[in-house]
């Protein structure tokens, strides 16, 4: 299996902050990842995929880049409505693995 | 727009077998290139793909789970389901069906279950 290592597991920031979030993988899934975003009692919602393109709906506040093993999901002045867990995936392999969560507290 | 929607029991005994449906609705499964997927969350903690079924039938799992798990699809009724045999108390979690789009979309899971609580518990 393809392990994925999110850094860090909390991060408290304030509205207007710019928050980067970093997604490792243990070996390339090329840019086969995705980032969600989970609030509480809720389904994840797809922001991300292919690893920087912008699921429709989605502000563009939230961007994504990297490849190969590393990969970071910045979400430019934070929104009060920003305030949740975010989660890596990777669907390099057939067998999916997602990152621990990142949780962005508010400061 | 698609719709998944989860249906099954809530509480299952431990060793016996959790068993959910997931209805989808707005589209058909019929036309749809993709993967059905079930993705399960115990309580506070991250988020564990099950496995998936794609459209053609193949299905694909997780190995710590493959042993226990099985996903079928039956596209006349627009529904794919999980199977889990032999529960414990460590499959207690939120179950999510998902829906991920063929490959050459290159979209993760776009669509989601809003996900019950099945607890295993006697």
């Amino acid at each position: 299996d393809i392990q994925m290592t999110q850094s860090p597991s909390t991060l408290s920031a304030s509205v207007g902050d710019r928050v980067t979030i970093t997604c490792r993988a243990s070996q390339s899934v090329r840019t086969w990842l995705a980032w969600y975003q989970q609030k509480p009692g809720k389904a994840p919602k797809l922001l991300i995929y292919k690893a920087s393109a912008l699921e429709s709906g989605v502000p563009s506040r939230f961007r994504g880049s990297g490849s190969g093993t590393e990969f970071t999901l910045t979400i430019d002045s934070l929104q009060p409505d920003d305030f949740a867990t975010y989660y890596c995936q990777q669907y390099h392999s057939v067998s999916v693995t997602f990152g621990q969560g990142t949780k962005v507290e508010i400061k | 727009q698609l719709q998944l929607q989860e249906s099954g029991p809530r509480l299952v005994k431990p060793s016996e077998t959790l068993s959910l449906s997931c209805t989808v609705s707005g589209g058909s499964m019929n036309s749809s290139n993709a993967y059905w997927a079930w993705i399960r969350q115990p309580p506070g903690k991250g988020l564990e793909w099950i496995g998936y079924v794609f459209s053609t039938g193949s299905t694909y799992y997780n190995p710590s789970l493959t042993s226990r798990v099985t996903i079928s699809l039956d596209t006349s009724n627009n529904q794919f389901s999980l199977k889990l045999t032999s529960v414990t108390a460590a499959d207690t979690a939120v179950y999510y069906c998902a829906r991920r789009p063929g490959r050459t979309t290159g979209l993760g899971f776009d669509s989601w279950g809003q996900g019950p609580l099945v607890t295993v518990s006697s």
